[in-house]
Order: structure tokens, then C-alpha cells, then sequence
């Protein structure tokens, strides 16, 4: 199967400040990467879509200036929080797509942001 | 599905048993079903998925059964073993990405425990 990595796999950091996670396809192009939210025992929520060297399409509720998606090459996309807040804390994953003949996403390892 | 409520639907099996996991997803225009496992703190794992033109599809020691008319997916895990406990999603395939890619939607999550 396709390997997809995130950076960091933790990261906390205090109120106010940005986060940068990059999600990375390690061994195909991918043409269109997914951002997910997960709380506690709960779903993953979709945050955005993007295609390579288009911006991203946010979901409904979700603040675009506040999670800058950019995903300039086919093996890099990069979710910055912005202003992160205590309530911004949860676990973020990516997916991404590439042309391989089929519908399937492969996930990366997810990232855990706690921002106190 | 939707995502609501914050305890996770779960399921507890003996070691050896047969699993089964339900999930009711909620577009009929959806061809695409994949079943995940997540175990804590890792992003989703495939398993298995499934085409809206079959109604069955056997893996290994796994087995999805899909039934559009009532709009329901199921996943039988045979002879359960301890490593397959973690929580289990169907997604099902909604809107165009563009690009060739589909967004996907989650249902809300079993959690499988084994029993050994």
C-alpha cells in the first residue's frame, strides 16, 4: 500500500501561537490531500480538500483563515493553526489521493495537537 | 453517518468468535463503501472495501456484505484474535473532489473488544 507521514506525530503549544503539520505522500503523487478532525471518541470530521496548486475547499463551520491549508507540490501538503486556542487541541489526520486506479485514501499517522 | 453523542457504540467478543459490525450509511447515490480500523492514537487502517455493484467481498478472515436497499454495511471478522480489537468506521464515498477523487464520510464508529 501507499505511505503517507505527518510531522510532528505530538505537538503542544500554548494559546495564541501557530502550528505547522505537514502531511507527506512518500511513494506516490498525490493529487488531492484531506485534512481531518477527530475528538475523543468521536469520528473523523472532514476539514478540507485540496488539490495540488488549487486552494483548498473548507468544509461548512470550518474557518479557512484559521486552518491555512497549502498544498504546492504532489507530495506536500501543510495545515498550519493559526492562533491555536485551548479548543483547537485534537487529533489531526491527512489523507491523500493519487491517481493509482482506484477510490481508496491512504491515512497518514494522524498528529496530536494539545495547546494549553 | 453522522457523528453525534460521545460514547462510541461497542462490541464485545470472545477470542475465536465471530465478529460482526453494522453500520447504516446514509447516501444512496454512494458506490463506494471502505470499512477502517483505528486503533488509539494511529490514524485509520484499511481493510476492506466494496463497490455498490457487489453485495459481497471477502478478505481475509474478513467479509463486507453491503445491502443498498436498506442502506446498510456490515463487517464480519472471523475468528476474532486480541490484536483486532480497536474501533472500526465505514466510510462511504459522497461528494466529487475534483481532480478524480471522492470525499469521504464516516460513520460514527464501533469500538471491538476481544476478550482473551
Amino acid at each position: 500500500g501507499a505511505v503517507v507521514s505527518q510531522h510532528p506525530s505530538r505537538v503542544i503549544c500554548k494559546s495564541g501561537t501557530s502550528v505547522k503539520i505537514e502531511c507527506r505522500s512518500l511513494d506516490f503523487q498525490a493529487t488531492t490531500m484531506f485534512w481531518y478532525r477527530q475528538f475523543p471518541k468521536q469520528s473523523l470530521m472532514l476539514m478540507a480538500t485540496s488539490n495540488e496548486g488549487s486552494k483548498a475547499t473548507y468544509e461548512q463551520g470550518v474557518e479557512k483563515d484559521k486552518f491555512l491549508i497549502n498544498h504546492a507540490s504532489l507530495t506536500l501538503s501543510t495545515l498550519t493553526v493559526t492562533s491555536a486556542h485551548p479548543e483547537d487541541s485534537s487529533f489531526y489526520i491527512c489523507s491523500a489521493w493519487g491517481d493509482r486506479g482506484t477510490y481508496e485514501q491512504y491515512f497518514g499517522p494522524g498528529t496530536r495537537l494539545t495547546v494549553t | 453517518g453522522e457523528n453525534v453523542g460521545l460514547h462510541l457504540p461497542t462490541l464485545s467478543v470472545q477470542e475465536g468468535d465471530n465478529s460482526i459490525i453494522n453500520c447504516a450509511y446514509s447516501n444512496s447515490a454512494s458506490d463506494y463503501f471502505i470499512w477502517y480500523k483505528q486503533e488509539s492514537g494511529k490514524g485509520p487502517q484499511f481493510i476492506i472495501d466494496i463497490r455498490s455493484n457487489m453485495d459481497k467481498r471477502q478478505g481475509q478472515r474478513v467479509t463486507v456484505l453491503l445491502n443498498k436497499t436498506v442502506k446498510h454495511l456490515s463487517l464480519q471478522i472471523a475468528a476474532t484474535q486480541p490484536g483486532d480489537s480497536a474501533v472500526y468506521f465505514c466510510a462511504e464515498n459522497t461528494a466529487y473532489s475534483g481532480a478524480g477523487s471522492y470525499q469521504l464520510t464516516f460513520g460514527k464508529g464501533t469500538k471491538l473488544s476481544v476478550i482473551p
